[in-house]
């Protein structure tokens, strides 16, 4: 069975930096791009990028790129988003999905809710 | 980035009557190459994750129900429950995987 587990809720203070994480099994991960989805409070959903953990290619959208860092580490079929200063904006659930190249997710974690509050 | 609009924002629909939702993007989403388009429908019920129903813009895929098709082609498509059941209230959306940047629609509110 295909799965994508994600790391705990966090609760964090404007400033401070965080990782995520999201661990494949039941598939080879390094075969399929893991994306990031974010979802605020009450609204819809927004790509924030993917990476390959074959070879770490990594595209960001517009909107994202300099906000976050995607990576990921294949040894353990792992990928992570990560912020180094976070801000109260940052609130949401993080969504990881994994496609293959060319096709839609197919394939979503149970999502991660970080809150960013002094 | 291509932009994807819905409408409406939300609807309401008698059990048993047809729920019928429009996506609009911003520029083809259609690879004339292999003629197909890149647009994905998906489903999202309160406090779950999203859910995969249609790929490739009419491709169900599996264990959907096949009251759910999609249709459309370029920039204009549909996503028609023919027979609303209960466990359709949800959230849907479209979204665009064509190129390096993908985008969601706002989303569509399905209620009874």
């Amino acid at each position: 069975e295909v799965q994508l587990v994600q790391s705990g809720a966090e609760v964090k203070k404007p400033g401070e930096s965080l990782k995520i994480s999201c661990q494949g099994s039941g598939h080879t991960f390094n075969n399929f791009w893991i994306g990031w989805v974010r979802q605020r409070p009450g609204q819809g959903l927004e790509w924030l990028g993917v990476i390959y953990p074959g070879d770490s290619d990594t595209r960001y959208s517009p909107s994202f790129q300099g906000q976050v860092t995607i990576s990921a580490d294949k040894s353990i079929s792992t990928a992570y988003l990560q912020w180094s200063s976070l801000k109260a904006s940052d609130t949401a659930m993080y969504y990881c999905a994994r496609h293959r190249d060319g096709d839609p997710f197919d394939s979503w974690g149970q999502g991660t809710l970080v809150t960013v509050s002094a | 980035d291509i932009v994807m609009t819905q409408s409406p924002d939300s609807l309401a629909v008698s059990l048993g009557e047809r729920a019928t939702i429009n996506c609009k993007s911003s520029q083809s989403v259609l690879f004339r190459s292999s003629n197909q388009n890149y647009l994905a429908w998906f489903q999202q019920k309160p406090g779950q994750a999203p859910r995969l129903l249609i790929s490739w813009a009419s491709t169900r895929e599996s264990g959907v129900p096949d009251r759910f098709s999609g249709s459309g082609s370029g920039t204009d498509f549909t996503l028609t429950i023919s027979s609303l059941q209960a466990e359709d209230v949800a959230v849907y959306y479209c979204q665009q995987y064509y190129g390096t940047s993908w985008t969601f629609g706002p989303g569509t509110r399905v209620e009874i």
